[in-house]
């Protein structure tokens, strides 16, 4: 079945960038996304990539994906203390398609340090 | 309401009894999920809804849970006698019916945290 690997933890300084890495089996994933969950908190979309794109840049997100070794990257740039949660990698094949539902990743807890 | 509805927020029951969890999607949104967190865990698919298609129940963990969606609205996750494993925060989400390619964005409730004792 399909499966979404993340590492767990990642701890890094105020400012310096943050690299969250995640990989996925489903070859037919269509869609891929990022997700946040603050402490106590639901989970907040942070930002998603169509399978056909290499890359996309939301401010001080930038997420890569490498579709042939089913790699999937988020950036955060000048990482901040407000940017401590766990984020959730996440995958889908295309919405049109019966049964489709999101499959996570366990999470990669960030810790930043001032 | 403008998001996804959860309730109860916080739920503790003793062991053996039945727990029923309520999501109100949001409005027009044909699409619904519910998801479980355990401590310490990532989020495990329980089951989806997709409109008047049958619901993809394969992440149920066992008999004991069910879950019906009246009316292409409101969802209800019953999990009889309940065991101590099954503590977890329970999540719903819900997503737009698909058109096209666009994207499929979900959107999660804030969760009802299960305490079995």
């Amino acid at each position: 079945g399909e499966d979404v690997e993340q590492s767990l933890f990642l701890s890094v300084r105020e400012g310096d960038s943050s690299v969250i890495n995640c990989t996925y089996t489903d070859s037919s994933s269509t869609y891929l996304y990022w997700y946040k969950q603050e402490p106590g908190a639901g989970l907040q979309l942070l930002t998603y990539i169509f399978s056909n794109m290499d890359m996309k840049q939301d401010q001080r997100l930038t997420v890569l994906l490498n579709k042939k070794d089913k790699h999937l990257s988020l950036r955060i740039a000048d990482t901040q203390t407000g940017d401590s949660a766990i984020y959730f990698c996440a995958e889908s094949t295309f919405p049109g398609q019966a049964g489709t539902a999101l499959i996570f990743g366990k999470g990669t807890t960030l810790s930043v340090s001032s | 309401g403008a998001g996804v509805s959860q309730s109860p927020s916080n739920k503790v029951t003793e062991k053996g009894k039945d727990v029923e969890l309520r999501c109100d999607p949001i409005s027009g949104h044909t699409a619904l999920y519910w998801y479980r967190q355990s401590l310490g865990q990532g989020l495990e698919f329980l089951i989806y809804f997709q409109g008047n298609s049958a619901p993809d129940k394969s992440g149920l963990p066992s008999d004991r849970f069910s879950a019906e969606r009246t009316g292409g609205s409101v969802s209800t996750l019953t999990i009889q006698r309940t065991q101590q494993e099954d503590s977890a925060v329970y999540l719903c989400a819900s997503s737009p019916q698909p058109s096209g390619w666009v994207r499929n964005t979900i959107y999660f409730g804030e969760g009802s945290w299960l305490t079995v004792v």
